[in-house]
């Protein structure tokens, strides 16, 4: 069954940086576009980040551009999420989230994810 | 970026009534919607993708339909189970996926 685990969350001062992960199984990670969404507290959903099934390509939500850099190791079924120069408005539960359909621009809805992992962002 | 509106933001009704949940696209975004349902404490469920298909094992009193800008995912008879928070979803023109803010539905 497929298992997306988060880790990595925590509680940090503004400016600084925080590194998340996301441990997957259960399906062949090397094949799938892998994507974080964010909720903050009581909050909806924000899409944050997508990763190509081989790394190369990516895209950022605009809030996080420049700051969050989202890569994988297909080697260590793992993605993770360096988020630099964080902000108190950052503070979410962080899911990492597997794609519907293998590849970008196909079915990109997410039907597996993990429980999340909580950033809080405070001084 | 595509704006999507979920109305209402409360429904409140009772088991075994009809459930008609609203997602409006500040364009169009052809068929290319899902939506989610998201219990406390849990991460989100696909329910449907592409406007009205359903995912596997999902039960038959869950429906989607719409194209464009105006989408509707009705529970015919509500269940306890489904009490729930509802989230719509676009892929149309991204980056950014977008997501609505949210439809709850609670027991009345």
């Amino acid at each position: 069954q497929v298992q997306l685990v988060e880790s990595g969350g925590g509680v940090v001062q503004p400016g600084r940086s925080l590194r998340l992960s996301c441990a997957a199984s259960g399906f062949t990670f090397s094949n799938y576009a892998m994507h974080w969404v964010r909720q903050a507290p009581g909050k909806g959903l924000e899409w944050v980040a997508a990763i190509s099934y081989n790394g190369s390509e990516k895209y950022y939500a605009d809030f996080v551009r420049g700051r969050f850099t989202f890569s994988r190791d297909n080697s260590k079924n793992t993605l993770y999420l360096q988020m630099n120069s964080l902000r108190p408005e950052d503070t979410a539960k962080y899911y990492c989230a597997k794609q519907l359909g293998l590849h970008f621009d196909w079915l990109n809805y997410f039907d597996f994810w993990g429980l999340g992992t909580l950033v809080t962002v405070s001084s | 970026e595509i704006v999507l509106t979920q109305s209402p933001a409360t429904l409140s009704l009772s088991p075994g009534e009809r459930a008609t949940l609203s997602c409006r696209a500040s364009q169009s975004v052809s068929s290319y919607l899902a939506w989610y349902q998201q219990k406390p404490g849990q991460a989100p469920r696909l329910l449907i993708y592409d406007a009205s298909k359903r995912t596997p094992g999902l039960a038959a009193r869950f429906s989607g339909r719409g194209s464009g800008t105006d989408f509707t995912l009705t529970i015919s008879s509500l269940e306890p189970e489904d009490f729930a928070v509802y989230f719509c979803q676009q892929r149309s023109s991204w980056p950014p996926l977008t997501f609505g803010g949210g439809t709850r539905v609670e027991i009345k």
